[in-house]
């Protein structure tokens, strides 16, 4: 089975503060995906990575940046925290190829910032 | 712009109804389209669909796209109670694999 874990389950943080989450998938995917998850909103892409040290935005990567410096790892970094950017974040990763397959998700952070 | 769109937004049916969640997508370049479910955690991926009217089935779902009309269905038969959750769609499209996720149909199901 795959295996998609989040360093995180909760977090609390204050605003301004540096914020790493972490994402470890054990299954050899090349691609790796960062999401924001909200009510009324959705899942709505941040930033993914399709190989070590590559990178593309998403939809809203404002506020957000990202590092991939090992194949099963994909960290996502908050420069600075601030209140708007409380939810929940969902690591995801998959094959690469044609089509990908489906994406297999972590269990998700939900982050607070005060 | 790309868009998925999801009906209903929410659903509460009784344990043995039969379900149909709809998801209508407007797309360039469209490659795969995903159905997923979230109870309270993280989703699971349920089908990818690529070709038109080939139905995916697992168990009590199932799923058939259009790509003619833009649609995709994901049918749930014989409901229980472990079916509440958000439903998820996605469509792939453009030379990446980048999801574009709808906002979800919550399903209740009721004893």
């Amino acid at each position: 089975d795959v295996k998609v874990t989040q360093s995180s389950r909760y977090l609390v943080k204050r605003t301004g503060e540096k914020v790493f989450l972490e994402c470890v998938q054990d299954m050899d995917h090349e691609n790796m995906f960062w999401y924001r998850q909200d009510p009324g909103l959705g899942l709505r892409l941040i930033y993914f990575s399709y190989d070590v040290k590559m990178k593309e935005k998403g939809d809203i990567p404002e506020g957000y940046s990202v590092s991939r410096e090992k194949k099963e790892r994909f960290s996502l970094i908050l420069e600075s925290a601030s209140t708007n950017q409380t939810s929940m974040y969902l690591c995801a990763s998959s094959l690469s190829g044609s089509y990908g397959g489906g994406q297999f998700f972590g269990p998700g952070t939900r982050l607070t910032v005060l | 712009e790309d868009k998925v769109v999801q009906s209903p937004l929410s659903l509460v049916v009784h344990e043995g109804d039969t379900v149909t969640l709809n998801c209508s997508y407007e797309v360039t370049n469209f490659r795969s389209l995903l159905w997923y479910k979230q109870e309270k955690k993280a989703p699971t991926f349920l089908f990818m669909l690529t070709s038109s009217g080939i139905e995916k089935k697992s168990g009590r779902l199932s799923s058939i796209l259009d790509k003619k009309e833009l649609f995709s269905i994901l049918n749930i038969t014989a409901t229980q109670t472990g079916d509440s959750a958000v439903y998820l769609c996605a469509y792939m499209g453009g030379a990446t694999n980048k999801l574009i996720f709808g906002t979800g149909t919550l399903l209740a199901v009721q004893p």
